[in-house]
């Protein structure tokens, strides 16, 4: 059972442009969701989060966006950069739960071009 | 910055035979996990490690595999007998308090890609 989906495998965006990656879920009881990010031969780094009580958070250049009625969230890059190049995980959980019950998705692969 | 670091980086091995994957969590971390990531699929949990003992598993940590932390600093998975299915990328991760939150990071190492013939 796929709890979090990203139904693009990939995305291929110009440089300075926004990348937009889309997150799907179908368990009402997550409660945080997680972006990570994930070069090539290097394990997936945290990247940004956010809880349900919120519906945007942003960090820089990156913003998560959450859509609770549509199970829905999405990260945006702004402006998008070569060095953003990478697979991005979307992940869920409830938010009292443990880390052995996170939710990924299959991930995302960006390329930015320049 | 504290790493997670794992070894080896590839292993080839035949199908039937025993395999060790090693982990050095970051230091003052107090939980540890496996996971994996077959290719093409999700990241998949196998199973986390506290106090010395399994914390929690998930239905793919069955009998073939197994934890330990023989030492203060390393972290093995070991998978018994291999099968086909077991190839995957596995990912060793620790962190300070078994919960996620934007003050507790889960921090991953760069894995250990495990190619069963």
């Amino acid at each position: 059972d796929q709890q979090v989906k990203q139904n693009s495998p990939s995305l291929s965006v110009q440089e300075g442009r926004i990348s937009i990656l889309n997150c799907d879920y179908t368990n009402s009881m997550f409660d945080y969701f997680l972006w990570y990010k994930k070069y090539p031969a290097e394990g997936p780094t945290f990247l940004i989060s956010i809880s349900s009580i919120k519906d945007k958070n942003e960090d820089g250049r990156f913003t998560v966006f959450l859509n609770k009625s549509a199970k829905h969230l999405s990260l945006h890059i702004v402006p998008s950069q070569p060095g953003d190049s990478a697979v991005y995980f979307c992940a869920a959980s409830e938010f009292a739960d443990s880390w052995g019950k996170l939710q990924f998705g299959a991930g995302t692969q960006v390329v930015v071009t320049p | 910055e504290p790493e997670v670091t794992q070894t080896p980086s590839h292993q080839v091995t035949q199908m039937g035979q025993e395999v060790i994957l090693h982990c050095v969590p970051i230091s003052n971390h107090l939980y540890f996990y496996w996971y994996r990531q077959i290719l093409g699929q999700k990241v998949e949990f196998l199973v986390s490690f506290y106090n010395n003992e399994i914390s929690e598993k998930s239905e793919i940590f069955d009998d073939q595999f197994s934890v330990e932390r023989p030492d203060g600093s390393n972290f093995t998975l070991k998978i018994r007998s291999t099968k086909l299915e077991d190839s995957a990328m596995y990912f060793c991760a620790s962190t300070l308090r078994d919960s996620p939150s934007g003050a507790n990071v889960l921090t991953f190492g760069a894995g250990s890609r495990l190619t069963v013939l």
